[in-house]
């Protein structure tokens, strides 16, 4: 069974960073594009970052881009997300979620997601 | 990165046709045949109903169908079930190598 697990969401202040964890399994994890989608309390989907089978490759929204990294570690079946420079405007519950075969047009299994507070 | 325009609501009665669209512009919608559709019932994760436009994924009911034309893409859901009561939505891959999603529909069986 396909499973994507997020971690490390919390309460931090503006500007601090944070970094959000998302352990995958039932699936070879290396095959497979992975992306963070967020949703802020009672508001719609926003797609964050995008991250191919290979490291290099990696995309971001406007929103995030420059103060967010996403990474993952293929030999651990993890991805990640590192948040600097945190914001009110942050605050959302971070999905973690596998691509599909066509790579991340089609999001296939999604977490249950990674509370994250950006308050003072 | 402008999100897609959705309506904000949609309703119907079961066992009516209801069509949720999705207007984006000739960089996203326009440009790629890599819409997506998720449903979304409240307090759950979201899922992948429809891909690449018109394509289904396994176990998702042929009640649900996409299609596009031009900048707007939609989604139909025919034979309508109280289940399907759900937000939601729309995705499209864009020209600067992004995704970009809809406002969300909310879409409420009467």
């Amino acid at each position: 069974e396909v499973q994507v697990l997020e971690s490390g969401g919390g309460l931090v202040q503006p500007g601090w960073s944070l970094r959000l964890s998302c352990a995958a399994s039932g699936f070879t994890f290396s095959n497979f594009a992975m992306t963070w989608v967020r949703q802020a309390p009672g508001k719609g989907l926003e797609w964050v970052s995008a991250i191919s089978i290979h490291v290099d490759r990696t995309y971001y929204a406007d929103s995030v881009k420059g103060r967010f990294t996403i990474s993952r570690d293929n030999s651990k079946s993890t991805l990640y997300l590192q948040m600097y420079s945190l914001r009110a405007e942050d605050t959302a519950l971070y999905y973690c979620a596998k691509c599909g075969s066509n790579g991340c047009h089609g999001v296939d299994y999604w977490g249950q997601g990674t509370l994250v507070t950006v308050s003072s | 990165q402008s999100a897609l325009t959705q309506p904000a609501s949609v309703s119907g009665s079961p066992g009516q046709s209801i069509t949720i669209s999705c207007t984006g512009t000739s960089s996203d919608v326009g440009a790629y045949n890599y819409v997506s559709w998720y449903q979304q019932h409240p307090g759950k994760a979201p899922k992948l109903m429809i891909y690449d436009v018109t394509n289904r994924p396994s176990g998702v009911l042929n009640r649900f169908s996409g299609s596009k034309s031009g900048n707007t893409a939609s989604l139909t859901i025919s034979g309508l079930q109280a289940e399907d009561e759900a937000d939601y939505y729309c995705s499209s891959f864009t020209s600067s190598n992004t995704w970009v999603f809809g406002g969300g529909t909310k879409l409420t069986v009467l």
